[in-house]
């Protein structure tokens, strides 16, 4: 079945600064990925997606790239702000399942 | 657009009693629910999906008569955790989704403490 793995497990950053989450697929067959974004206590929220005919998609400061050949996605969060500061994980499905395995998360903090 | 949301946000109980968690759908019909189980600092792992009408699906490992999924309506389905025992105390997830969509949307989570 489908292996999604994602690196960094915790960044830190100071506030202005990039980050970069990247993530990992195993199945070729996978051929969407959102990212989530998960606050202390709450749900994940989708903060972006990508679909595998496009190789970038970009909303503001948060954009995500994918490679389908590589087959490995990123997220980049360009001048981070403290109220970036959270968990964010990377998730892929398959046409033919309604799953979304998820990766196993990334606790971004942004430093003052 | 697309709002989600779950009832109780936590839940204290007693072991061996039973908790019914609710997880709706706001502004649209939710033709497939899935729900997730999360331990601190953990992934989220899913539970069971449930299609509207039909029998959840489990996942491999999870315990279909210990956890009770209800999805009667296109905007709520039901898990009721019953015999509660403190290894099930977790921060339950549901999300939910309709025909064509690829994305989930979660819900912000309920809480179970078993004492």
């Amino acid at each position: 079945g489908e292996n999604v793995e994602q690196h960094p497990s915790t960044l830190s950053v100071q506030e202005g600064d990039s980050a970069v989450i990247k993530c990992t697929y195993s199945d070729s067959a996978s051929n969407y990925f959102p990212w989530y974004k998960q606050e202390l206590g709450k749900g994940p929220q989708l903060i972006i997606d990508i679909r595998s005919n496009v190789g970038e998609k970009k909303d503001q400061r948060i954009a995500v790239t994918l490679n389908k050949t590589a087959k490995h996605f990123s997220l980049h969060i360009t001048e981070t702000q403290p109220e970036d500061s959270a968990v964010y994980f990377c998730a892929a499905r398959m046409d033919s399942s309604y799953k979304l395995i998820f990766g196993s998360g990334t606790r971004l903090l942004v430093r003052p | 657009g697309a709002v989600v949301s779950q009832h109780p946000s936590w839940v204290i109980c007693k072991s061996g009693t039973s908790v019914k968690i609710e997880c709706r759908s706001l502004d649209f019909q939710a033709t497939t629910m899935f729900w997730y189980r999360q331990f601190p600092k953990q992934s989220l792992m899913l539970m069971a999906t449930s299609n509207e009408g039909s029998k959840a699906t489990y996942e491999q490992g999870v315990e279909k008569d210990k956890f009770l999924i209800n999805h009667a309506s296109l905007t709520l389905s039901t898990l009721t955790v019953t015999s509660a025992h403190p290894e099930d105390s977790s921060f339950y997830i549901c999300s939910a989704s309709w025909v064509g969509q690829e994305t989930q949307y979660f819900g912000p989570g309920t809480r179970l403490l078993v004492l």
